[in-house]
């Protein structure tokens, strides 16, 4: 069972440079998450995907875009890096039926040169 | 809209004393549900524990507790016997709306020193 996976856990970007971080959980859940995590700032909601098919903005959309592929997979894509988005990236999944906790991936550190 | 507050930035204990962590929400939904999560130095999100907003009962869970009070929109989170382990960056969560959108307070630096 492998729950929340994510792909890369570590990247290297150049400023202008475009690349997609992967999510895919294994659990059935509706709803899906990307997070980044800045110093002292707690985590931040980037978009989210409430089912198949829907996303929605979170608190900073801006620079980034999603696809919610299938139900198991929710991806988070970066057309024009910039050096703002140095972050800690975390997937998440919930089972909004159910009153269950969020399920993290293990969190993609990734830098902006 | 949603908001957590957890005001202590860094707590030092020394181990085996009891600390708790506070946790101030805001939030219009009369349902949501709150969270404990724990970031140990590895960088994962480890849950803790859920309460949601129905049920204002206590619990202990081994060396874990907590304390929901709604009428202060409080859910403070006690450690017993802190242990060098419980050193972490400590997360209290909100969820709440029709996607359950969680929102993350700061974080508390928990250090246990022995």
């Amino acid at each position: 069972n492998a729950g929340v996976t994510q792909t890369p856990k570590f990247q290297v970007l150049k400023t202008g440079q475009s690349m997609t971080l992967q999510c895919a959980q294994d659990m059935n859940h509706n709803s899906m998450y990307w997070y980044r995590q800045d110093p002292g700032m707690g985590l931040r909601l980037i978009y989210y995907s409430a089912s198949e098919g829907t996303t929605d903005k979170g608190e900073v959309p801006n620079g980034y875009n999603v696809s919610r592929l299938n139900k198991r997979e929710f991806s988070l894509r970066l057309e024009s890096a910039a050096p703002s988005q140095t972050s800690v990236y975390f997937c998440a999944s919930t089972n909004d039926r159910e009153n269950t906790e969020a399920f993290f991936g293990q969190g993609t550190r990734l830098t902006v040169v | 809209a949603q908001k957590v507050t957890q005001a202590q930035t860094e707590i030092s204990v020394v181990e085996k004393e009891d600390v708790t962590l506070d946790c101030v929400y805001e939030t219009r939904d009369t349902t949501y549900y709150l969270f404990w999560y724990k970031q140990p130095p590895s960088g994962e999100l480890v849950f803790l524990i859920r309460r949601n907003s129905f049920d204002e009962q206590n619990e202990i869970s081994g060396r874990y507790s907590w304390n929901f009070q709604k009428s202060t929109s409080s859910f403070n989170f006690t450690i017993t016997a802190s242990q060098v382990v419980d050193s972490a960056v400590y997360f209290c969560v909100l969820s709440s709306g029709s996607a359950r959108q969680l929102t993350f307070g700061s974080g508390t630096q928990l250090t246990v020193l022995p």
